[in-house]
This record gives C-alpha cells, structure tokens and sequence, in this order.
C-alpha cells in the first residue's frame, strides 16, 4: 500500500510569507504527526492529529498551526516565516495515537525561507 | 536541556562486526523507547522498541537493550552491513498523563565499511 505522501518535497519562501504544507497518511491510519528537523537537531515534534482533533502540541509559536481533515489528510501551516524556519518538516502517520507506536514518515518537506 | 541524549554523532565500523548505538535519557517517566533508521533525502523508518518493563528486545540482527536504572539504551546490530549505513535516531515517550509523544534524540550517523 502507498506510504506517507508530502507535498510538496521542496520550497523556497521569503521571509514574512506564509506557507502551507500537506501530508497524506497511509490509508487507513488515523493519527498524524509533524516534526520539524533542523540541522544539528533531532526530530521535534510540532503537533498530532487525531480524528480531526489536535491531541497534542510541542513547544512551537503560534505561528504554526495544523489541521486534519475527515479523511485523515493533514496540513501544517507556517505563518510570517522566519529565516530559522528553514527546516526539513516531517509528517508521520499511525494506525492510532499511543505510546510504543510504530509511526511512518513521509519524506519530508524541505523548506527553505529567505 | 535534551531529555534523549545521542553523544556520538558518528560511528564507524567494518562490515561483519557489532554496531553498538548508545542513547541516554533523563525523564524517568518515559515508558517506551523506540529506534528510527533514517537514509538521506528518506523519513526515518522504524527500527525497533522496548517497553520499559523489558530490558532487551531482539529482532534479527537488531537488539535493543535498556538499563533503567542507569536510563540508558543501547541498540546493537551484527553482523553490521554496508546497507546499514544510515542515521539512527533514539526516541522515549511516556505512556501516562495523556501525553505520549516521543521525545528524539539527534542522531548517530553510522559508516559501516566493507
């Protein structure tokens, strides 16, 4: 069956711009989750999504917001980007949310703000 | 402050020996622990986890071992192979009080040579 699905792969922005990012789970995997991946740093994470409801958020801006739909696709959204907003943004998709859960990655997002 | 410590960035070794990968952690509530194998220009895969009432978990080549006490896990690949080659990120999250999003580590990048 298909994997994560990202889009787009990459972008380039400027800085105060906004941007949207979408993530397709694998069918039939209801939970969502983003990370942000800088260099230097491990994965953190941005926020899950789960029946449509935000369950969880890191410790990101308001500036970043996230949506999911009934059909378990999600979309993260950058608002007045930043130059250290410049990042790798992965999108993960589980069967449920729980501790222990295998999650699968898309490939990623590579965002570029300048 | 890093609650899932990676202290080695890179690793190398000669094909057909041990990997060892090590991961430290502080928060003593974290009930599960996970590793992610992630290739260039690729999400991170899922590797293989622990439940913090086990302190080891072996599947084929790969052995993950946990020391509570210690909070401390290690991951153990033999025989290594070139196709290894990869990151590997060690994640924990905690089980209870609603919130179990996994907490990463930076990364080991691992060089296996033939």
């Amino acid at each position: 069956k298909a994997g994560v699905t990202q889009t787009p792969r990459y972008l380039i922005k400027t800085r105060g711009q906004q941007v949207t990012l979408s993530c397709s789970p694998i069918s039939g995997h209801r939970s969502v989750s983003w990370y942000q991946q800088t260099p230097g740093q491990g994965l953190q994470f941005l926020f899950e999504y789960f029946s449509e409801t935000q369950r969880n958020k890191g410790n990101f801006p308001g500036r970043f917001s996230g949506r999911q739909f009934s059909n378990s696709r999600s979309e993260m959204n950058v608002s007045t980007l930043e130059l250290g907003d410049s990042a790798l943004y992965l999108c993960a998709s589980s069967l449920v949310p729980g501790a222990g859960t295998e999650a699968f990655f898309g490939q990623g997002t590579r965002l570029t703000v300048v | 402050d890093q609650q899932v410590k990676q202290n080695s960035p890179s690793l190398s070794v000669q094909e057909g020996r041990i990997s060892i990968l090590n991961c430290d952690y502080t928060n003593s509530m974290f009930d599960y622990f996970l590793w992610y194998k992630k290739y260039p220009a690729e999400g991170p895969t899922f590797l293989i986890s622990i439940s913090s009432i086990k302190d080891k978990n072996e599947d084929g080549r790969f052995t993950v071992f946990l020391n509570k006490s210690a909070k401390h896990l290690s991951l153990h690949i033999v025989p290594s192979q070139p196709g290894d080659s990869a990151v590997y990120f060690c994640a924990a999250s905690p089980e209870s009080g609603g919130s179990y999003i996994p907490t990463f580590g930076r990364g080991t990048s691992l060089i296996v040579h033939p």
